[in-house]
């Protein structure tokens, strides 16, 4: 299957501070990528739709100006979390979509935030 | 009312035991289904599609009835290898997957 990685794996950063997440697909083009968030126990929740070259659609309750989502290219998509706190610790996983394959999504490993 | 419906489970089972697993949506306009797996602090898995005929992976199996809205999956003789955390996921049109909370199996030697 498809290639999906996600930089960096794992983050710990203090509260206040932002982090970049980095998403991005290695053997095809994602005209499509998902960002979605798990919290322990809990199911994973999409935060946000992004589409190559346009502004990313936000689910309801995620606000968009602390989680900012830049899709620049075919084969990257970044999540920044701006001025994280300690209840943004989450498992933050990205998944994409290509051309193709617009009905198969494929995931990243997923990057651990822990905000102290 | 969530979108996608699952026992949390756990389950705890014998190897070599079957299990089954329900799920329920509730988005009527749902075209696709499939079976994913999430072992602990790891990402979902594609475990299988889920087709109105039913369809078979091995030991797997899985059904759906659209008419109401459930999809389920069977497990024939569990591994210890299967103990994981199995979501239920939908998919209407191009919408992003929508998961349910997944049902845990714990498989014991």
């Amino acid at each position: 299957g498809a290639v999906v990685s996600q930089h960096p794996s794992r983050v710990i950063c203090k509260s206040g501070t932002s982090v970049k997440i980095e998403c991005r697909s290695l053997d095809f083009q994602a005209t499509t990528m998902f960002w979605y968030r798990q919290f322990p126990k809990q199911s994973l929740m999409l935060m946000a739709t992004s589409n190559e070259g346009s502004k990313a659609t936000y689910e309801q309750g995620v606000e968009k100006d602390k989680f900012l989502i830049n899709h620049a290219s075919l084969t990257l998509s970044t999540l920044t979390v701006t001025s994280a706190h300690p209840e943004d610790s989450s498992f933050y996983i990205c998944s994409a979509a290509g051309l193709e394959s617009s009905y198969e999504q494929y995931f990243g490993p997923g990057t651990r935030l822990t905000v102290t | 009312r969530k979108e996608v419906e699952q026992d949390p489970g756990p389950f705890n089972v014998p190897e070599g035991a079957t299990v089954a697993f329900n799920c329920t949506y509730s988005n009527s306009a749902s075209q696709s289904f499939f079976w994913y797996r999430q072992d602990c602090r790891k990402e979902p898995k594609l475990l299988m599609s889920v087709y109105s005929s039913g369809n078979e992976d091995g030991r797997f199996t899985a059904q759906l009835n659209r008419a109401s809205q459930y999809i389920s999956l069977l497990i024939r003789d569990s591994k210890l290898s299967d103990s994981a955390t199995y979501l239920c996921v939908v998919k209407a049109g191009r919408r992003a997957l929508t998961f349910g909370s997944g049902t845990r199996l714990q498989v014991q030697p």
